[in-house]
C-alpha cells in the first residue's frame, strides 16, 4: 500500500520558516495536501493541490511539491501556527493516504 | 454555510458493531463525496473510505474491507458509517468529511466534529 513519510516533529522560534516535509513514491505525480490539526479540534486544509490556499489561511502558509517530495512552508511563524500537521494524496486506486503527521512546536 | 454534524459518542462491548451518522446542511448533498477518517487516541488520521452523495457508490480502505459499510440517506442528507467486529483498536475518534474536487483531485474542505467511539469491556 502506498505510504506517506513525514518527520515526528519540528520547533521552530517564533518568526522562523517552518519547513514540513512529506516524502512518497512517485509523489511528484500527485497532487498533496495539507491539514493542520489543533488539540482537541477537526482537521482543517490548509494546501491544497500541491500549492493552493483556500480562502481564510494566511499568506504566510504556502506549499511545494519536486520530486518525491512535498513540502509545506510556514514564513513567519506564529504561536498561533503551533499544531500537528498531516500530507495527504491520492493513490492509483483513489484511496486516500495521510501521512504521519509533524508536531510543529513554537517556542 | 456548509456544516457536518456527527452523531454522539458511543461506547461498545469487543464484537460489537458501531453506526455513526454525518448529517450535512448549507450545500447539494449529491454534488459531492463524503469521506469518513478516523483517529486514534495519540495517532495519526486514517482514512477509512468514501461514498458519492450522487449514487452510493463507495470505495473502502483495504484495510477495512469486509468490516465497514458506508450508506447515505438522500432524504435527509444523511451518510452512515457501520464498523462491525470491534476490538479495542477501533477506539477512536471518527470524522465524516466533505471531498471538493479540484481539476483532476480533490481534498476535504469540510469536516465533522467527531464522534468518539470506545470500545471496552
Amino acid at each position: 500500500s502506498y505510504e506517506l513519510t513525514q518527520s515526528p516533529s519540528l520547533s521552530v522560534s517564533p518568526g522562523q520558516t517552518a519547513r514540513i516535509t512529506c516524502s512518497g513514491g512517485n509523489l511528484g505525480n500527485k497532487y498533496v495536501c495539507w491539514y493542520q490539526q489543533k488539540p482537541g479540534q477537526s482537521p482543517v486544509v490548509v494546501i491544497y493541490h500541491d500549492t493552493q490556499r483556500p480562502s481564510g489561511i494566511p499568506e504566510r502558509f504556502s506549499g511545494s511539491s519536486s520530486g518525491n517530495t512535498a513540502t509545506l512552508t510556514i514564513s513567519g511563524t506564529q504561536a498561533m501556527d503551533e499544531a500537528d500537521y498531516y500530507c495527504q494524496a491520492w493513490d492509483s486506486s483513489s484511496a486516500s493516504v495521510f501521512g504521519g503527521g509533524t508536531k510543529l512546536t513554537v517556542l | 454555510q456548509v456544516n457536518l454534524v456527527q452523531s454522539g459518542p458511543e461506547v461498545k462491548r469487543p464484537g460489537a458493531s458501531v453506526k455513526v451518522s454525518c448529517r450535512a446542511s448549507g450545500y447539494s448533498f449529491p454534488i459531492f463525496g463524503l469521506n469518513w477518517v478516523r483517529q486514534a487516541p495519540g495517532q495519526g488520521l486514517e482514512w477509512m473510505g468514501w461514498i458519492s452523495g450522487y449514487n452510493g457508490n463507495t470505495n473502502y480502505a483495504q484495510k477495512f474491507q469486509g468490516r465497514v459499510t458506508m450508506t447515505t440517506d438522500t432524504s435527509t442528507s444523511t451518510a452512515y458509517m457501520e464498523l462491525r467486529s470491534l476490538t479495542s483498536d477501533d477506539t477512536a475518534v471518527y470524522y465524516c468529511s466533505r471531498t471538493k474536487y479540484y481539476e483532476s483531485s480533490g481534498y476535504f474542505d469540510y469536516w465533522g466534529q467527531g464522534t468518539l467511539v470506545t470500545v471496552s469491556s
